[in-house]
């Protein structure tokens, strides 16, 4: 149990609609990190929050985009749904940051486009 | 671009038996190298984190090692447990905030 936790477990959408997926963050991590897990691949980076500003980036288009809270969990939103977006989303919490501070994942949002 | 490698795809091992997991890598510059274990649709759980200056770091039945100059590292599992049955990721850090992934190794475990 890493103490990061994620909702929806599981969702379904159909193209075009959007989704917002949610995160909390380990107690006294200040850094969260989302990451997309297409089936039978490795985790891609999507982007990270540091203190409620994004501070890192991946190759995903804009309307892939983040919060984060005050508390430090944070959201996810995809806007325009394609197929390709099927995946598991994972979100990881750390302290400093990604690159050098141990990651703690959540378990992931399965979504489903159709 | 920065890249990581890892083989075998999957391998099937006895109970009880010995395997190894290799990665090979190109980010540069490099920060930290990591191994997570990963079961089927729940989220990695990290196994182990070298810097450069290390070269062995055990946590339980799992060893992994680092060559910094060759750019590998292998992970080793040791009396292997059907709880093992899962897929190892290998994951580099550059320095910056972005971590480079591997594909991942799954390794079955059978009775």
């Amino acid at each position: 149990e890493t103490g990061v936790t994620q909702s929806p477990t599981h969702l379904i959408k159909t193209r075009g609609q959007q989704v917002t997926l949610r995160c909390s963050s380990q107690s006294g991590h200040n850094t969260v990190s989302w990451y997309q897990q297409a089936l039978g691949q490795g985790p891609q980076f999507i982007f990270q929050y540091y203190r409620e500003e994004e501070n890192g980036r991946g190759n995903f288009p804009p309307r892939f985009s983040g919060l984060q809270f005050p508390n430090y969990s944070s959201e996810l939103n995809v806007n325009a749904l394609e197929l390709d977006d099927s995946a598991l989303y994972l979100c990881a919490s750390s302290t400093p940051g990604a690159s050098t501070g141990e990651l703690f994942f959540g378990e992931g949002s399965r979504l489903t486009v159709l | 671009k920065n890249q990581v490698e890892q083989s075998p795809q999957s391998l099937i091992i006895l109970e009880g038996k010995n395997c190894t997991l290799q990665c090979n890598y190109t980010v540069s510059p490099f920060s930290n190298l990591r191994w997570y274990k990963q079961d089927t649709g729940r989220g990695p759980v990290s196994l182990t984190i070298m810097t450069f200056s290390e070269n062995t770091k055990s946590n339980g039945r799992y060893t992994a090692t680092l060559d910094a100059d060759t750019k590998q590292s292998s992970l080793h599992i040791t009396a292997s447990q059907l709880s093992d049955s899962a897929s190892y990721i290998c994951v580099v850090s550059g320095g910056d905030y972005k971590l480079s992934f591997g594909a991942g190794t799954t390794v079955t475990v059978r009775a």
